[in-house]
């Protein structure tokens, strides 16, 4: 079957830190990826994507790569600010709106 | 222009009764999918409706039914509730019919307390 893992959380860094969220998938074929943000209170939103393997995804300094030697797609920042803390999402899609979400990971960055 | 517009935000019901969520997707988009998102489950997907037809559906029981309407609207209900039903429940819409690669909007979501 599809199914997304991800690490498991939480995980506190200090303000400019490295970011690396890690994810794997597995698929009976060929998936787009997407990692999403939830900000306290609100919905997800779309961070960034990649739909074929070696794609780099990337949005507001966050960036991801489709690997699928290892069938992986870990979310890295080299600097992660205050108003990073959220928690994310990786998650696989193949037709239609059927996406498969990991658990999330929450993420506080501490000044 | 206006997000995704899901109601109520917040309600408490009992177990046994039923509940039905409503969500207005983005203007002119026709994809509607609902996700239920619980601490120990993360977001698992129940179904999504484009125009008018439900496309694709999860792993849960027939309490969880849903609908979509001529103006894309959506709502979906559950039937005799259970005290794990409680959960943050997700409305997200797309434009299109594409295959998977577009964004989804979601919405704030309708959280539900069934004690």
């Amino acid at each position: 079957g599809n199914s997304v893992t991800q690490m498991e959380g939480p995980v506190t860094l200090s303000e400019e830190a490295f970011l690396t969220i890690n994810c794997t998938y597995t698929a009976t074929g060929y998936p787009s990826l997407f990692w999403y943000v939830q900000y306290p209170g609100e919905g997800l939103q779309l961070l960034l994507k990649a739909t074929k393997a070696d794609d780099k995804g990337s949005n507001k300094g966050f960036e991801a790569t489709y690997r699928k030697e290892t069938t992986s797609f870990h979310l890295e920042k080299g600097s992660v600010q205050v108003s990073d803390s959220a928690v994310y999402f990786c998650a696989l899609s193949f037709t239609g709106n059927q996406f498969y979400f990991g658990t999330g990971t929450s993420l506080t960055v501490i000044p | 222009k206006a997000g995704v517009t899901q109601t109520p935000r917040y309600l408490i019901k009992t177990r046994g009764q039923q509940v039905t969520l409503s969500c207005s997707p983005i203007s002119g988009h026709r994809s509607v999918s609902w996700y239920q998102q619980t601490p120990g489950q993360g977001l698992q997907f129940l179904f999504e409706y484009f125009s008018e037809t439900q496309r694709n559906k999860g792993n849960f029981p027939g309490r969880f039914s849903g609908r979509q309407f001529s103006n894309s609207r959506s709502e979906m209900n559950v039937s005799t509730l259970e005290l794990g039903d409680s959960a943050l429940y997700l409305c997200a819409s797309k434009r299109g019919a594409d295959r998977g690669t577009g964004e989804l909007f979601f919405g704030e979501g309708s959280r539900l307390t069934v004690l």
